[in-house]
């Protein structure tokens, strides 16, 4: 079955430390997404990507980064710099921008 | 620029009727509706594209004026399993198809 696959579930990271959110599609979708969801606040837009080797900051892309080499794959990476990382992150994908969204199951991270 | 949505939060009991409203101080190109229950990935509902254009998923329905740059979700006969959290996300209308979500309407239907 098609699907997004996101890993690890839960991730604890120790202050300055950068960790790696994995995200992986087989729906053969061009676009990509990582959102950040905070209790009351709603989706927020980390990063976007409309095509491999291509990405765009979202409204929130402080203190992270991510990568588009395969078209799959979109890990995000959330770096030290990021002083409030604690919250659910959502990785998605459609087949090009505008279209419907397919959500993984998300990654909690937590700050030891 | 995030769509504003109303009402935050509405407990009905099984069987009534919920109108979710979404509206956006902005032109929108496009307005989508997901649904999230708790511990799971949000689940894509419908998009509108037209002005006054409206869908139907189950007993979910939705409408789109664009002349107000407004979307309402209707949830008719309630059933148990529309619980969870409703979120409407916008397109403007300037291109770029980046899409914006609101804050959430939080849904209990109670038996």
């Amino acid at each position: 079955d098609g699907g997004i696959t996101q890993s690890p579930k839960y991730l604890f990271r120790k202050e300055g430390q950068n960790v790696t959110l994995s995200c992986e599609q087989n729906l053969n979708h061009d676009a990509m997404y990582w959102y950040r969801q905070d209790p009351g606040q709603g989706l927020r837009l980390i990063y976007y990507s409309q095509i491999v080797n291509d990405f765009q900051k979202g409204d929130i892309a402080e203190g992270y980064s991510v990568s588009r080499e395969k078209k799959e794959s979109f890990p995000l990476t959330v770096t030290s710099a990021q002083k409030n990382p604690t919250a659910f992150y959502l990785c998605a994908s459609s087949f090009a921008l505008g279209q419907p969204q397919h959500f993984g199951d998300g990654t909690r991270l937590s700050i030891l | 620029q995030q769509p504003v949505q109303s009402p935050q939060a509405v407990i009905l009991r099984e069987g009534e009727d919920a109108v979710i409203n979404c509206s956006s101080s902005k032109a929108l190109y496009s307005v989508h509706w997901y649904r999230q229950k708790h511990g799971e990935a949000p689940v894509f509902l419908m998009i509108l594209l037209k002005g006054g254009e409206q869908k139907g998923h189950e007993k979910i329905s939705a409408s789109f004026n664009e002349k107000k740059q407004q979307s309402s979700l209707y949830l008719t006969a309630s059933q148990l399993s529309y619980s969870g959290t409703y979120f409407c996300g916008t397109e403007l209308n300037t291109g770029g198809f980046k899409t914006i979500f609101g804050a959430g309407t939080r849904l209990f239907v109670k038996a």
